[in-house]
């Protein structure tokens, strides 16, 4: 079945950092991939997503591309700010067009120190 | 503002109880979906919706039942709480169209004790 890896974390960075999140898939088809973040006490949001190889979402200064040849879509941020500390959850979507759930890899959890 | 709204942010339940936990949305969404959220787990679905009246089991369902009597509302309900049931609730809605991608709920926090 489908599955997405994501490394968990925590992971600690000064504020100002390069920021990478990496994240991986496993699928049949040709799936859409989105990140979701979900600060403290709070559900999930959706901060980006691509629906075809190749593609850039982009928000908030963060970015991922789709890429097939290496099922990926890494999450990047030039410069993390303090309030980018939150949990962030890599998904995926089927291309079977059914209403089954996404599938999330299991969060990781950021922390941006001052 | 198109919301997700669950109505209880913290509940505290006693082994045996049943249990309603209710879930709202305001955007004509065809799909809604339970999940649960565990510390090392992740999001885990529970069960989900494409339609009034239409339910499916996801990865765990065990212990849990839906329901859905009118568009807008999607209802998970532990027949008999249980310990291993105290966990964080998750309710999301779509499109048909998954790729437009989920709007959550900010979930309800469930303690069983």
């Amino acid at each position: 079945g489908d599955s997405v890896t994501q490394m968990e974390g925590p992971v600690t960075l000064s504020e100002e950092a390069f920021l990478t999140i990496n994240c991986t898939y496993t699928a049949t088809g040709y799936p859409s991939l989105f990140w979701y973040v979900q600060y403290p006490g709070e559900g999930l949001q959706l901060l980006l997503k691509a629906t075809k190889a190749d593609d850039k979402g982009s928000n908030k200064g963060f970015e991922a591309t789709y890429r097939k040849e290496t099922t990926s879509f890494h999450l990047e941020k030039g410069s993390v700010q303090v309030s980018d500390s939150a949990v962030y959850f890599c998904a995926l979507s089927d291309s079977g067009g059914g209403a089954d759930g996404l599938t999330f890899g299991k969060g990781t959890h950021l922390i941006i120190q001052p | 503002d198109v919301k997700v709204t669950q109505s209880s942010r913290y509940l505290v339940k006693r082994t045996g109880e049943k249990v309603f936990l209710e879930c709202v949305q305001d955007m004509d969404h065809e799909n809604m979906f339970w999940y649960r959220q565990d510390p090392g787990l992740g999001l885990r679905l529970i069960y989900f919706s494409y339609d009034v009246k239409m339910k499916e089991k996801g990865d765990i369902p065990e212990g849990y039942s839906v329901s859905r009597e009118k568009k807008e509302r999607f209802s998970l309900i532990l027949e008999s709480a249980s310990t291993n049931q105290t966990s964080m609730y998750l309710c999301a809605s779509s499109l048909l169209n998954k790729d437009y991608g989920y709007t959550f709920g900010s979930g309800t926090r469930l303690t069983v004790v």
